[in-house]
């Protein structure tokens, strides 16, 4: 079965400075249309998930531009230039081809 | 507003059956496939299935698969997660998706908890 690493699995962030969250796929993630299906999603406590990036770089509506996604083929990451307070939380990314994985997640906190 | 609203988790004993439903609104409904993911107690997120908007393509993790059934009635903006022969381990949040494209949730409900327990 295809898995998702993500690494580190926990981060301490300290305001206004940069947080990096890499993901790597034991599969290519590059479809036959051209596009790569790797998502990010954040979970903060206590809600739901709500994505954040989508096909690697694409920011969901209303995502703050500090958020940023990269990567290619098997080798994803996701950064936040400056960490703010309401960036607390899980951060997963997931494959968007079948079968749809989750990464483990990472915890970020403060 | 794009929203999804999860309903029908429940206490149910090992073995038995539940239906998750979960009503759309904001969108036009019958045009996009939806999911449902589960989210085990304190763990991370499990993708569980994905529907077509016209009900015709179905996609399942295979660890369910013959356990799980979705399904939608897109006369009610309804969508349908009947799960049978439960186990301990089904024990989750179960939040329904829109999947806009290839794993694209953009729109999340809060999620419905099913607990199986004798």
């Amino acid at each position: 079965d295809p898995a998702m690493t993500q690494t580190p699995l926990s981060l301490s962030a300290t305001p206004g400075q940069p947080a990096t969250i890499s993901c790597k796929s034991t599969e290519s993630l590059l479809h036959s249309d051209g596009k790569t299906y790797l998502q990010w999603f954040l979970q903060r406590p206590g809600q739901a998930p709500q994505l954040l990036i989508y096909e690697v770089s694409r920011r969901f509506s209303g995502v703050p531009d500090r958020f940023s996604g990269s990567g290619s083929g098997t080798d994803f990451i996701l950064k936040i230039s400056r960490v703010e307070a309401e960036d607390v939380g899980i951060y997963y990314c997931m494959r968007g081809i079948n079968p749809k994985t989750f990464g483990r997640g990472t915890k970020v906190e403060l | 507003e794009v929203q999804v609203v999860e309903s029908g988790g429940d206490l149910v004993q090992p073995g038995g059956s539940l239906k998750l439903s979960c009503v759309g609104s904001g969108f036009t409904f019958r045009s996009e496939w939806l999911g449902w993911v589960r989210q085990a107690p304190g763990k991370g997120l499990e993708w569980v299935a994905s529907l077509s908007g016209d009900g015709r393509r179905i996609d399942y993790v295979d660890s369910l698969k013959g356990r799980f059934i979705i399904s939608r009635d897109n006369a009610r903006n309804s969508f349908y997660l009947q799960m049978n022969s439960l186990r301990d381990e089904d024990t989750a949040i179960y939040y329904c998706v829109r999947d806009v494209a290839f794993g694209r949730f953009d729109s999340w409900g809060q999620g419905t908890l099913v607990t199986v327990s004798s």
